[in-house]
């Protein structure tokens, strides 16, 4: 069992439409945080989200924050080609110190 | 500022051979992970350095793998006899509080 749970695993979608990924813990996080990885690369890093509650909005990306801080959420808005990659979400359990343990990713494509 | 640099990026070997991975962290990051990411899968802690002592080795496979840090820059991880589950991506990367988590590109290994 994974600390970090994401759904779905896979998502398919044509140019234009919005989707939703969503990263769930049944542990208290001091922050999360969200990376996308193309192939061949590491992860790079988004954002991250520190406030229960938080929403940050990264041009058509949406980041959201349980307000209990076990789970974070990532909206994109009308979705390009460019958003195709796979997103992963990130944290450090409050007794974890600086640990980062990642969830299992979830491979977005962007069909044109 | 520069980024963390691995090498080889790519890296194909019979089992039972050995391997081994070379990580310089950006200038002035104390802490310095190694990842492993399994095709399909988010990245998963091996080890963790301060400066040039092991924080956490917790999920390292000791009987096959070790990781050095010995001047508390660059690092090395290796494999000694591989397995053909080994098969991965290995990740480095190297975090300061400011700027958070830094991930290099990669070793892609393939064992056969």
């Amino acid at each position: 069992t994974q600390l970090l749970e994401q759904s779905p695993q896979f998502l398919s979608i044509q140019e234009g439409e919005n989707l939703t990924v969503y990263c769930n813990s049944s542990s208290v996080f001091s922050s999360l945080q969200w990376y996308r990885q193309e192939p061949g690369e590491g992860p790079v890093l988004l954002v991250t989200v520190v406030t229960g509650g938080e929403v940050k909005k990264l041009k058509r990306l949406t980041f959201q924050f349980g307000d209990a801080r076990k789970d974070s959420s990532l909206h994109i808005t009308a979705a390009q080609p460019g958003d195709t990659g796979l997103y992963l979400c990130a944290g450090a359990p409050q007794a974890a110190g600086n640990k980062l343990t990642f969830g299992g990713g979830t491979r977005v494509l962007v069909k044109p | 500022e520069a980024g963390v640099a691995q090498s080889p990026r790519y890296k194909i070997i019979e089992k039972r051979q050995s391997v081994a991975f070379w990580c310089n962290p950006i200038s002035g990051h104390a802490t310095l992970y190694w990842y492993q990411q399994i095709l399909g899968q988010g990245p998963k802690l091996l080890i963790q350095f301060q400066n040039n002592g092991v924080v956490d080795d917790s999920q390292l496979p000791k009987d096959r793998f070790s990781a050095e840090r010995l001047k508390g820059v660059d690092s090395t991880l290796k494999i000694q006899p591989a397995k053909l589950e080994d098969s991965a991506v290995y990740l480095c990367a190297s975090r300061t509080e400011i700027y958070g988590y830094t991930f290099g590109s990669g070793t892609r290994l393939t064992v056969v």
